[in-house]
């Protein structure tokens, strides 16, 4: 079936680092992609999505590309606040006809001041 | 707030229990989702449901089941309750249902279930 693999944490970076979370994708065809983030206690929110190749999407400075030559969803961010100290997933339909959505294991961000 | 609502916040209960968890998707959204949190397995999706018909099915375990009632609201229903059954459990909706998983789904703050 159709799988997501993202980097796993802890990554600890200083505040104003630029961030990377790597996201790779196999699925048949090219699926709508997205990034959760999921603060600490609460449930996921969504921060970004892309539904075609090449498409690029963004939100509170994060950003993400569609690259279907290297089936990649990479976020980046320019720079990181303390207040993005998260949990992040990269997600993607599950395939087979479902819309259920299939996660990476997560990604877990420190922001140091 | 997401809009989702789920109740009860935190579970307890012993093996071979039998609980059910409540979700209330957004106003005016149609499919409900329940997702599995667990530190070995991850988020996992378990079943769909789209204006009160199963939609579906993702690694969702014989001893669960779930329902969409006419006003939409889901419950999911998990018994013979396992200490590996201890998770968190999310609710999602979204507007509707296309097969490629495109519409964005906006998740609930879950509910933690702990098995003793």
């Amino acid at each position: 079936g159709d799988s997501v693999t993202q980097m796993e944490g802890p990554v600890t970076l200083s505040e104003e680092a630029f961030l990377t979370i790597n996201c790779t994708y196999t699925a048949t065809g090219y699926p709508s992609l997205f990034w959760y983030v999921q603060y600490p206690g609460e449930g996921l929110q969504l921060l970004l999505k892309a539904t075609k190749a090449d498409d690029k999407g963004s939100n509170k400075g994060f950003e993400a590309t569609y690259r279907k030559e290297t089936t990649s969803f990479h976020l980046e961010k320019g720079s990181v606040q303390v207040s993005d100290s998260a949990v992040y997933f990269c997600a993607g339909p599950s395939g087979g006809g479902a819309d259920g959505l299939t996660f990476g294991k997560g990604t877990h961000l420190i922001i140091q001041p | 707030d997401s809009g989702v609502t789920q109740t009860p916040k935190h579970l307890i209960t012993a093996t071979g229990q039998r609980v059910t968890l409540r979700c209330s998707p957004r106003s005016g959204d149609l499919s409900v989702y329940w997702y599995q949190q667990s530190l070995d397995q991850g988020l996992q999706f378990l079943i769909q449901y789209y204006n009160g018909e199963e939609r579906a099915k993702g690694n969702i375990l014989e001893r669960f089941s779930a329902q969409q009632f006419p006003d939409l609201h889901s419950e999911l229903n998990l018994s013979s309750l396992e200490l590996g059954d201890s998770a968190l459990y999310f609710c999602a909706s979204s507007v509707r249902t296309s097969g490629r998983g495109t519409d964005t789904q906006y998740f609930g703050p879950g509910t933690r279930l702990t098995v003793l």
